[in-house]
């Protein structure tokens, strides 16, 4: 089975700290994302990787930073936490191409940040 | 720019009984993919169905099923003899050739016993 980790499932932090939550997969996906999910937004995309230290930035990726040193790590990184990035963060992996009958993404169990 | 949309936040559904809900996207392309994840309360998100886009015919995958309207751009999800389990926020999302995914915001479906 694919498994996705990430480091944290629950994380309490402060304004200002820096913050870094780890997504590791096990089946050797090109591809990695971070999510933000937040109620009534869905999920939003903050950033993805296609390869080893290449990154992209999706819809919401202000006050976030990522690191792909190893092609199975994709870290985010919040240099300063602030209140409103409060949220649940979803680490997603998928194989390249995506055009297999089972090519999907596959979750993290998610870990919830609360900024105070 | 791709977009999804769910427009039913919350449904309710009978323990053995059948449920739909529904999904709608735009996009330009011709050829993508669709999903539906389901995610139950404090745990993982799951994949429950995928659909091709030139694919015509239907997924199913036992109690769930979609219907596939490419020319409507609506992808709806039937969750037959739905059971308790089946209670969860469920997603609709697509997915471009250029691997990217775009989701809705989610409904949250309840199974009454």
């Amino acid at each position: 089975d694919v498994k996705v980790t990430q480091s944290s499932r629950y994380l309490v932090k402060r304004t200002g700290e820096k913050v870094f939550l780890e997504c590791v997969q096990d089946m050797d996906h090109e591809n990695m994302f971070w999510y933000r999910q937040d109620p009534g937004l869905g999920l939003r995309l903050i950033y993805f990787s296609y390869d080893v230290k290449m990154k992209e930035k999706g819809d919401i990726p202000e006050g976030y930073s990522v690191s792909r040193e190893k092609k199975e790590r994709f870290s985010l990184i919040l240099e300063s936490a602030s209140t409103n990035q409060t949220s649940m963060y979803l680490c997603a992996s998928t194989t390249a191409g995506g055009t297999a009958s089972t090519d999907t993404q596959y979750f993290g169990p998610g870990t919830r940040l609360t900024v105070l | 720019a791709q977009t999804v949309t769910q427009s039913q936040p919350e449904m309710s559904v009978q323990e053995a009984e059948t449920v739909t809900l529904s999904c709608t996207y735009d996009t330009s392309e011709s050829n993508y993919y669709l999903f539906w994840y389901k995610q139950p309360p404090s745990r993982q998100m799951i994949l429950v169905i995928r659909q091709e886009a030139y694919k015509q015919q239907n997924a199913t995958e036992n109690r769930f099923s979609v219907n596939f309207q490419k020319a409507a751009k609506s992808f709806s999800l039937k969750i037959s003899d739905s059971q308790l389990g089946d209670t969860a926020m469920y997603f609709c999302a697509f997915m471009n050739t250029g691997n990217q995914f775009y989701f809705g915001t989610g409904t949250s479906l309840t199974v009454i016993p």
